[in-house]
């Protein structure tokens, strides 16, 4: 078990450019989640996976956010015309099926994003 | 929409035992989750409630109610090493999207 991958650590970038994550699950997790987090508050949920299907997309996401999981397995979360409210600590997490608040999921470190 | 409320801030002493509460208001409610995070670190799983009552695992155990939607953390035996945030997650159907609290930040003093 080699734990949640995430690339880059760290992103600094200017305002307007496009930047991509990348996340790596557990190997044997199904499921993948990504989250925002700033300062002094939790993970804000902003969508999830279930193998390559994506369920679920938070209201909260402009359509300058997508992500991808093309095989079920790694994934990305991109980032189009970043903005500086866009700056934040971006967490990915996997987990096993069964019941969703029951199955821990395992985070990443994350990849803090900072914008010029 | 869904909120919750966590106490911001809570401390006391190694050895002792400490509750940190979490109130939640959602349209449906399926679950509650307990999240350690370190300064720095990821959020690691704690617990999780679905049922009226306490579920323990070792120093921390867990309480739900869900006629009060009302839910604590309890931590037992406090070490230094428990300094940390803890943060409540609301599920209010059986899938993936939860919904976190702001945290509280524990610190234990010697």
């Amino acid at each position: 078990d080699t734990g949640v991958s995430q690339n880059p650590r760290h992103k600094i970038t200017k305002r307007g450019q496009n930047v991509t994550f990348r996340c790596d699950p557990i190997s044997e997790h199904n499921r993948l989640y990504w989250y925002r987090q700033t300062l002094g508050q939790g993970p804000e949920f902003l969508t999830y996976f279930q193998n390559e299907a994506q369920l679920e997309k938070s209201r909260l996401l402009s359509d300058r956010f997508s992500a991808e999981r093309p095989k079920g397995s790694f994934s990305t979360l991109e980032i189009q015309r970043t903005e500086q409210g866009d700056s934040a600590m971006y967490l990915c997490a996997s987990s096993l099926e069964g019941v969703y608040g029951n199955q821990p999921q395992h985070f990443g470190d994350g990849t803090r994003l900072s914008i010029l | 929409g869904q909120s919750l409320e966590q106490p911001s801030e809570v401390t006391a002493v190694e050895g002792a035992i400490v509750q940190i509460n979490c109130t939640y208001q959602t349209s449906g409610f399926y679950g509650l989750s307990w999240y350690q995070q370190h300064d720095g670190g990821a959020p690691t799983f704690l617990s999780y409630n679905a049922l009226d009552g306490l579920e323990e695992t070792g120093r921390f155990s867990s309480f739900l109610s869900r006629s009060d939607s009302y839910g604590y953390l309890l931590l037992q035996e406090l070490q230094m090493k428990d300094s940390a945030s803890y943060f409540c997650a609301v599920y209010n159907t059986n899938a993936g999207k939860s919904t976190f609290g702001d945290g509280t930040t524990l610190t234990v003093k010697p």
